[in-house]
């Protein structure tokens, strides 16, 4: 079936530093890419968006890529704090049989030290 | 804002025992799902619906029902737990259009089946 290969599963930086998290999918169909923050004992968080007719979109530190031919997506922290700290999923999305499908990355912890 | 809205928070059943998970929306959103989360899984969909009135199966729909009672609530039942139900579940809602929406979820509800 359709997946989502999501990569790492665990990331840790200094404080200052980049991250990269990286997502791979296989439906060539999907064309709805967004990012979500799950802090500890919450649900997921929109943090950012990408749609398959661009290939890049910043909000302040973060940042998403998209290589529609490659079939990757990638979401960049720049500038960490710990408040980043979280586990981050990707998913995948496009209209399916009336409905819009999304598949979720396992998700990556991310962990800031100061 | 409220969101999504989910009930109840932290549940214990034991083996054999049904519940149901409640899930509100105030977002006028057509369609509501119910995710369950757990370690190294991300988020598999079990059940969504939509629209009102309709309802259809996920990736993992076994030993759950579910009812989208009106346009803001979609309930989630587990009529026999089992262990293996053990887990966080998540409901979301989104506005469904081809060109993809974002999907919001709730809290959360902690369930143990012991």
């Amino acid at each position: 079936g359709e997946n989502v290969e999501q990569h790492p599963s665990t990331l840790s930086v200094q404080e200052g530093d980049s991250a990269v998290i990286k997502c791979t999918y296989s439906d060539s169909a999907s064309n709805y890419f967004p990012w979500y923050k799950q802090e500890l004992g919450k649900g997921p968080q929109l943090i950012i968006d990408i749609r398959s007719n661009v290939g890049e979109k910043k909000d302040q530190r973060i940042a998403v890529t998209l290589n529609k031919t490659a079939k990757h997506f990638s979401l960049h922290i720049t500038e960490t704090q710990p408040e980043d700290s979280a586990v981050y999923f990707c998913a995948a999305s496009g209209w399916v049989s009336g409905t819009y499908k999304y598949i979720f990355g396992t998700g990556t912890r991310l962990k800031v030290l100061a | 804002n409220a969101g999504v809205t989910q009930t109840p928070k932290f549940q214990v059943l034991k083996t054999g025992q049904s519940m149901t998970l409640q899930c509100a929306q105030d977002m006028n959103h057509n369609s509501m799902y119910w995710y369950r989360q757990d370690p190294g899984m991300g988020l598999r969909l079990i059940y969504y619906s939509a629209s009102e009135g309709t309802t259809d199966k996920g990736e993992v729909p076994n030993g759950y029902n579910v009812s989208r009672l009106n346009k803001r609530e979609f309930s989630l039942r587990l009529e026999s737990a089992a262990p293996s139900q053990t887990s966080v579940y998540f409901c979301a809602s989104s506005d469904m259009t081809h060109s993809g929406n974002t999907i919001y979820f709730g809290e959360g509800s902690w369930l143990t089946v012991v």
